[in-house]
């Protein structure tokens, strides 16, 4: 069965901070990963897809890396707002899309 | 460009009555796709339709749940009767791929969120 993990659950920084969220999968073959946001009470919103052959992309203060051969991915927050406080989620795709259950990311001033 | 549209946004509901949630996708995507969001966890596939074909409801529980996508463009989501552990967020996302609709960049509406009681 085809498994997307990702940690920590929550995680909680203050304004301005960095952080790195982690997502561990078992999808293949492999076709492309994708970096959801997704704020309270709305839907997803696309940060990043990437494809088997880029291992990083960039989306403003957002830069996702990817390692197909240790089939991790990454997410950097650079100098974190608050507006960043949101669930981020990881979704991997064969031929079927794979969701991971999220990150939650709280900033606070 | 229009976002994927989702109504109503909120429903309550007893259970065993019957609920419907309704989708537009972007104008002239093909893919269109039903996913339910229980608090804490992400989304999970329900249905998939490709143009106004199934293309994947492996996970839809089909003894209560029904989706149609008349005409290719928009759909609706029905579930009756309802059941306690149905209370999740209903999300309805579009993709423009048509051969390979995994691979598209996928568009979510705000969702339905749903309480049965």
């Amino acid at each position: 069965k085809n498994q997307v993990e990702q940690s920590p659950q929550s995680l909680i920084i203050l304004e301005g901070k960095n952080c790195t969220l982690q997502c561990n999968y078992t999808v293949s073959p492999f076709s492309n990963l994708r970096w959801y946001k997704q704020d309270t009470g709305r839907g997803p919103v696309s940060l990043t897809i990437m494809t088997f052959s880029e291992n990083t992309k960039s989306n403003g203060r957002y830069t996702a890396t990817l390692d197909a051969d240790t089939k991790q991915s990454s997410l950097h927050i650079t100098a974190s707002q608050l507006s960043d406080s949101a669930s981020y989620i990881c979704v991997v795709s064969d031929y079927k899309l794979s969701f991971g259950a999220g990150t939650t990311v709280t900033v606070r001033a | 460009e229009a976002g994927v549209a989702q109504s109503p946004r909120y429903k309550i509901i007893e259970k065993r009555q019957s609920v419907a949630f309704w989708c537009n996708p972007i104008s002239g995507h093909a893919t269109l796709y039903w996913y339910q969001q229980i608090l804490g966890q992400g989304p999970k596939l329900l249905i998939q339709f490709q143009n106004n074909g199934v293309v994947d409801d492996s996970q839809l529980p089909k003894d209560r749940f029904s989706a149609e996508r008349l005409k290719g463009v928009d759909s609706t989501l029905k579930i009756q009767p309802a059941k306690l552990e149905d209370s999740a967020v209903y999300l309805c996302a579009s993709s423009l791929g048509t051969w390979q609709p995994n691979t598209g960049e996928l568009f979510f509406g705000e969702g339905s969120r749903l309480t049965v009681l």
